[in-house]
């Protein structure tokens, strides 16, 4: 069974920091990509960066670029977010989340998410 | 950028059917999956590709896309199906970019 179980979040005072984690298993974690993704109080869903397989590839939503930065250790099948530099309007459950390994990939599994509280 | 629209809720008699639609540019160039979201809970995956469903999705779920709309579709809506829908596609415009639509508020009367 696939599970993926976010750890990390808590409340911070503005300009602070957190390291979010997620631990995969039931799967082969070394062969997905794998994603970020947020909700903000009573907000729709935010896509927030995306890591290739190998770490060779990322990318980051341009609200976050410059402050978060996503990494992987394969081996010990987790997956990172470490933001820096946060503001109020980064409060939200954090999600980390599966990319299918298909032409046109989708969300197929996701974590029960994490919530971040930005405030003073 | 692109953005995807959907109508932010809509209601369906319990048993009757319910389209729920998804707007964008990005839609001509990338079909769109769905994900269903109950309160408190994390996305779910319901339909992905041109109209597939994963395991244990039934089948009264199903998708369409047409231009730049694509459509999800409960046929006999259950009172279970009463949830949040988000749809979501990659970016077209070059950037590595996934958007995802604005959710839409489905209620079983």
């Amino acid at each position: 069974e696939v599970q993926l179980v976010e750890s990390g979040g808590g409340l911070v005072q503005p300009g602070g920091s957190l390291r979010l984690s997620c631990a995969a298993s039931g799967f082969t974690f070394s062969s997905y990509s794998m994603n970020w993704v947020r909700q903000a109080p009573g907000k729709g869903l935010e896509w927030v960066s995306y890591i290739s397989s190998s770490s060779s590839t990322i990318y980051y939503a341009d609200s976050v670029k410059g402050r978060f930065t996503i990494s992987r250790d394969n081996a010990k099948n987790s997956l990172y977010l470490q933001m820096n530099s946060l503001r109020a309007e980064d409060t939200a459950v954090y999600y980390c989340a599966r990319y299918s390994p298909a032409a046109i990939p989708y969300f197929d599994y996701w974590g029960q998410g994490t919530l971040v509280t930005v405030s003073s | 950028s692109s953005e995807l629209t959907q109508d932010p809720a809509v209601s369906v008699a319990l048993g009757q059917t319910v389209r729920i639609t998804c707007q964008g540019d990005s839609l001509r160039s990338y079909y769109a999956s769905w994900y269903q979201q109950k309160p408190g809970q994390a996305p779910v995956l319901v339909i992905y590709g041109k109209n597939n469903r994963p395991s244990g999705i039934p089948d009264r779920f199903s998708g369409s896309s047409s231009g730049n709309t694509a459509s999800l579709t409960i046929t006999g809506a259950q009172a279970e199906d009463e949830a949040d829908y988000y749809c979501n596609s990659r970016d077209s415009s070059g950037n590595h970019r996934e958007v995802f639509g604005t959710g839409t508020k489905v209620t079983v009367l």
